[in-house]
């Protein structure tokens, strides 16, 4: 079946700096989201993105959906401690109302 | 606040036992999905409902579950019997009918023993 995977895997990261994170597909999807779970919580919707190119930004965060529409990026400018969590791209599958998730991008943010 | 409610938050049951979860998805939210989270295979789709009506189950196993929506503001997940292997957190999730985006409630981790 179709699969999201995400880069990097995990990664610490010193309080000020900017992130970046990736999720690709072999497949084309026509809309990216990005959601972001905290410890004990469900996932939480952070920016959606509906076309190819589309930059969108959600205060710190900017997310770009790739031209080739197998991609997508999420970056998070001067991260603080509370950016800690797993964040998870996700698709809806074309002609489906279904979601599928990447396999996620812990973060760890060192004060 | 509209948010989807889940409970149990947390449910302990030893093998062979009867297990429900219970989701009251956001009102006015005509799809409910339920998700499992485990490590290893992250966050994957066992059902979804559209207007209540089933639409995909193919991520469930058959034998051990079933997922229903008696109405509109109750969707139920129920394994018989658990096992081992069905510990995770269940989640539920609704999405309203044009804006894209599911959204999650906080889960109910299930241990069985």
């Amino acid at each position: 079946g179709q699969q999201l995977n995400q880069s990097p895997q995990s990664m610490f990261i010193q309080e000020g700096e900017d992130v970046s994170m990736n999720c690709t597909s072999s497949s084309i999807f026509n809309t990216w989201l990005w959601y972001k779970q905290d410890p004990g919580e469900g996932p939480v919707l952070l920016i959606a993105l509906y076309k190819a190119g589309e930059l969108t930004s959600n205060g710190r965060l900017t997310a770009q959906f790739g031209t080739t529409r197998k991609d997508s990026f999420l970056n998070i400018s001067a991260s603080i401690p509370s950016d800690v969590g797993i964040y998870f791209c996700a698709v809806r599958l074309s002609g489906t109302y279904k979601y599928i998730f990447g396999t996620g991008t812990r973060l760890k943010v060192l004060a | 606040d509209a948010r989807v409610t889940q409970t149990p938050r947390d449910k302990v049951t030893e093998m062979g036992q009867e297990v429900t979860m219970r989701c009251q998805p956001i009102l006015g939210h005509n799809t409910v999905f339920w998700y499992r989270q485990t490590m290893m295979q992250g966050l994957e789709l066992l059902a979804y409902f559209r207007n209540r009506a089933p639409l995909d189950d193919s991520g469930m196993p058959k034998d051990r579950f079933s997922a229903e929506m008696p109405d509109a503001t109750l969707a139920t997940l129920k394994i018989q019997p658990s096992e081992p292997r069905d510990s995770a957190v269940y989640f539920c999730a609704s999405a309203p009918g044009r804006v894209l985006g599911a959204f999650f409630g906080q889960g109910t981790r299930l241990t069985v023993v």
